[in-house]
């Protein structure tokens, strides 16, 4: 079993819709989460840090669950510059980070 | 700054020929990534170090090896290239573990024939 596992999706979604993408991980022990947002095979970009029940930036909200080890990202409002992949990555007190599949998102007009 | 940098950008091997790639970053970080990503796979952690003259073994480290002599350098190595180390290869730096924003550098594409 992969550490840190995604529903790779494709999730198709309208302009303006909610979306919601979980991530399940499998060390106990892992300390902080982050979700990246990945275009066309370029380098992953940051867009949530996940250190603690959870976070809110904007339309994205992040939450951890560590009693059934998982986090989620929800995406309100969805714009077509949403459509992306997003990686959900998991950091251990060893210094590993591990990423999972990524969950590919297309937004339509 | 340049951030996170990769040398080179792209190359085509022969099976067996070896190669090096180069990492290197100018904001003084401690840790430091190489990544392979494939179609439907993520981004595969092969090798990690946690500080100069320290690696550690990723998910899949096999067929490679890797080299931190210098803190703002990480080199990842390919003794006998494989058709199935054909890949884009990711480079990641951070200051220490746990709270702080990883970087990327823009990948290198390795291409084995």
């Amino acid at each position: 079993r992969k550490e840190v596992e995604q529903d790779p999706g494709p999730f198709n979604v309208p302009e303006g819709a909610t979306v919601a993408f979980n991530c399940t991980y499998s060390n106990s022990a892992s300390q902080s989460f982050f979700w990246y947002r990945q275009d066309c095979r370029k380098e992953p970009k940051l867009l949530m840090s996940v250190y603690s029940s959870g976070n809110e930036d904007g339309r994205f909200t992040a939450q951890l669950n560590r009693a059934s080890q998982y986090i989620s990202l929800l995406i309100r409002d969805s714009k077509l510059s949403d459509s992306a992949t997003y990686l959900c990555v998991e950091y251990n007190q060893g210094g590993k980070l591990i990423f999972g599949q990524g969950t590919e998102l297309s937004v339509k007009p | 700054n340049a951030g996170v940098t990769q040398t080179p950008k792209f190359r085509v091997l022969k099976t067996g020929q070896s190669m090096t790639l180069l990492c290197a970053q100018d904001m003084n970080h401690e840790y430091m990534y190489w990544y392979r990503q494939d179609p439907g796979m993520g981004l595969r952690l092969i090798h990690y170090s946690v500080g100069e003259g320290t690696t550690a073994k990723g998910e899949v480290p096999d067929g490679y090896n890797v080299s931190r002599l210098k803190k703002q350098n990480f080199l990842l190595g390919l003794e006998s290239a494989a058709p199935s180390q054909t890949s884009v290869y990711f480079c990641a730096s951070m200051p220490r573990g746990g709270l702080e924003t990883q970087y990327f550098g823009p990948g290198t594409r390795l291409l084995v024939l």
